[in-house]
């Protein structure tokens, strides 16, 4: 099953300018985590954040949370080149079940 | 350097063949996952252990197979029995049961032929 429903599935964007992606979900939820994966690579964690918190940084990524609208959007500032991948949120529920990921935004960054 | 191997990169399969795909930790985390991945698609969870001797189904485990018999290896054998196994095949680690960050490998590519 899974949770995580990422909106837009594709973003294209320069180089430059910030990047948002949002991520909804169905259940109650532990933390939520965000992932990258480079094409035909695994993925990489990038941020978790827990049921409690609502926001949370780290370096040019912004997370929100809204526990009350099951939902999280990832930001990215001043998007590079570099930044060309896909984004996934996953999420864990209160249960002791496994990560479950969404089917991810393509984001494509343009120099 | 710590981090989880996955082998092979890529594997050709016939049908009607068993393969097995090797994965590797030496973070020693407890707990290891098999994720499935189509061309545009999320992940789906097939099989996850939590402890040695002990694992559980995923949401399609149907026609594949796990076994943990050490804390470091979560071998995946693809059998006959799956009915479309051409796909990306990611192993991944976590150190702490269920709820916390998720290590990957570099993934398998599987190709039936």
């Amino acid at each position: 099953s899974q949770q995580g429903e990422e909106d837009p599935q594709a973003l294209s964007i320069q180089e430059g300018e910030n990047a948002t992606m949002n991520c909804s979900y169905k259940t109650s939820i532990n933390n939520l985590q965000w992932y990258r994966q480079n094409s035909g690579r695994g993925l990489v964690h990038l941020i978790l954040i827990r049921s409690n918190e609502r926001e949370k940084h780290s370096g040019r990524l912004r997370v929100t949370l809204d526990t009350s609208k099951k939902s999280s959007s990832l930001l990215i500032t001043a998007s590079r080149a570099a930044d060309t991948a896909s984004y996934f949120c996953a999420t864990v529920g209160s249960g002791n079940t496994p990560l479950v990921f969404g089917k991810g935004t393509r984001l494509s960054v343009i120099a | 350097d710590g981090g989880i191997t996955q082998s092979p990169k890529y594997l050709f399969r016939k049908e009607g063949q068993n393969v097995t795909l090797s994965c590797e930790q030496n973070l020693n985390h407890d707990a290891m996952y098999w994720y499935r991945q189509d061309p545009g698609q999320g992940l789906r969870l097939i099989y996850y252990s939590q402890i040695v001797n002990d694992f559980q189904k995923g949401d399609i485990a149907e026609g594949y197979s796990v076994s943990r018999e050490k804390k470091e290896s979560f071998p995946l054998t693809v059998t006959s029995a799956q009915k479309n196994p051409t796909a990306f095949y990611l192993c991944a680690s976590s150190q702490s049961r269920n709820t916390g960050e998720l290590f990957f490998g570099e993934g398998s590519r599987l190709t039936v032929l």
